[in-house]
């Protein structure tokens, strides 16, 4: 699976829009984004993917570059609810092989949110 | 629709005991996966299991086995608990095998004294 890279931080005030940047510069044809995020002392939960297009969903959108290197989450109305831990992960849609069924989480960005 | 479940959520053992834990997936969703978290190795992939078989496996050792059922419902065991095997054990379901879009469950915290 291609490596990804995130700040290990962010900040971000109640009611703007939280803008997460993920760097994947040696994704492959076949490799789709995914994004979760996991709050605290709770399971990881699944937020949004894509592979070259634009995607938007009611908990966010992912923008991909054209040149896939790059995505970035957007959470459009961040609450106090979505601070937590975000993971970029990149991996074929359905992985055989080694990568079967798994999922490899980096160290992700800590996204706060403040009143 | 009833999202993952596992049993129990928190657990004390002590060192050489063995554990259970078990995990129920999303009604129709056929693979599950296990992880352990712990704060120094993060999250890491144990093994997914789909149609009773394991398919996959990460680097662990072999003290760390699971297994799955006609029903979907799965369960792991961990023999000669170690006190680095205190952590987190959350399992995954999804539709397909391999798929990246998973759902994962609350998990089980284990604490070895």
């Amino acid at each position: 699976d291609a490596k990804t890279t995130q700040p290990p931080s962010m900040d971000c005030a109640e009611g703007r829009a939280a803008n997460l940047p993920c760097n994947h510069s040696t994704i492959s044809g076949n490799e789709y984004v995914y994004w979760y995020r996991q709050i605290h002392s709770q399971g990881p939960q699944y937020i949004i993917h894509g592979l070259k297009n634009n995607e938007t969903n009611e908990m966010a959108s992912l923008i991909i570059t054209e040149d896939r290197k790059s995505s970035t989450l957007i959470l459009p109305h961040a609450t106090l609810r979505d601070t937590a831990v975000y993971y970029c992960i990149v991996r074929p849609a359905n992985a055989g092989g080694t990568s079967y069924g798994k999922l490899t989480f980096g160290q992700g960005t800590i996204l706060t949110v403040h009143p | 629709k009833a999202g993952v479940t596992q049993t129990p959520r928190y657990l004390i053992k002590t060192r050489g005991q063995q554990v259970t834990l078990s995990c129920s997936p999303i009604s129709g969703h056929r693979s599950v996966s296990w992880y352990q978290q712990t704060p120094g190795q993060g999250l890491q992939f144990l093994f997914e299991y789909f149609s009773e078989t394991q398919r996959n496996k990460g680097n662990f050792p072999g003290r760390f086995s699971g297994r799955q059922f006609s029903n979907s419902r799965s369960e792991m065991n961990v023999s000669t608990l170690e006190l680095g095997d205190s952590a987190l054990y959350l399992c995954a379901s999804s539709t397909v095998p391999g798929q990246g879009s998973q759902y994962f469950g609350p998990g089980t915290r284990l604490l070895v004294l």
